[in-house]
């Protein structure tokens, strides 16, 4: 069975510091992972998914397969980036159906 | 992005009544829907995955004569939560996504149900 592991419901950095968000996952078949992110009063948007090896905002995130790990990392955090911030993992089915499990999150406070 | 649109925002029904959620895709076609239920400082529960045209896929655990979901159009998926009772209080969120791997999900702004 799936399942999607944050083992961090709170991290606080200092602006400027490095911050890196903790995803675990277990799967059976071959994963897209993703990083969603709330902020206050908004609903949830898409920050990046592993697919892409992309850097939004300056977040990170690489799959590890060997350590079915996929930590979201910044290098310098700011202010702005206090959110709530949920992996998921997106499974397929032979059947055909799909399912988009979430992590329980990550809330990240950025001291001024 | 795309926008999903959740009616309503927040609803109050009386135990015993039935309450209708709506999740509409306003600007592209969902091949799939996602809904969550979400207690309170609590993640995530992915209830049901429901592609357009077929039987919704329940996760265990929820009771499919319970919340009834309806996807009879590419913009359009209903949740039904039936014989509602004070336990079935929750934040209930819908996300929407197009057919094929790799896509982003695009979330609606949630609608909270309060049972009395």
């Amino acid at each position: 069975a799936q399942r999607v592991t944050q083992p961090e419901k709170l991290l606080s950095v200092f602006k400027g510091a490095p911050v890196e968000l903790k995803c675990n996952y277990s799967y059976s078949g071959s994963p897209e992972l993703f990083w969603y992110v709330q902020y206050s009063r908004q609903r949830l948007q898409l920050l990046l998914r592993h697919i892409s090896r992309e850097s939004i905002k300056g977040f990170t995130a690489d799959l590890n397969k060997g350590e079915t790990s996929f930590h979201l990392k910044k290098p310098f955090a700011q202010e702005e980036d206090s959110a709530m911030y949920y992996c998921a993992l997106l499974g397929f089915y032979q059947t055909g159906a799909n399912n988009l499990f979430f992590g329980t999150g990550t809330r990240l406070t950025v001291i001024p | 992005g795309a926008v999903v649109s959740q009616h309503p925002s927040w609803v109050i029904c009386k135990s015993g009544t039935s309450v209708k959620i709506e999740c509409r895709s306003l600007d592209f076609q969902a091949t799939t829907m996602f809904w969550y239920r979400q207690f309170p400082k609590q993640s995530l529960m992915l209830m049901a995955t429901s592609n357009e045209g077929s039987k919704a896929t329940y996760e265990q655990g929820v009771e499919k004569d319970k919340f009834l979901i309806n996807h009879a159009s590419l913009t359009l998926s209903t949740l039904t939560v039936t014989s509602a009772h004070p336990e079935d209080s929750s934040f209930y969120i819908c996300s929407a996504s197009n057919r094929g791997r790799n896509t982003e999900a695009f979330f609606g702004q949630g609608t909270r149900l309060t049972v009395v």
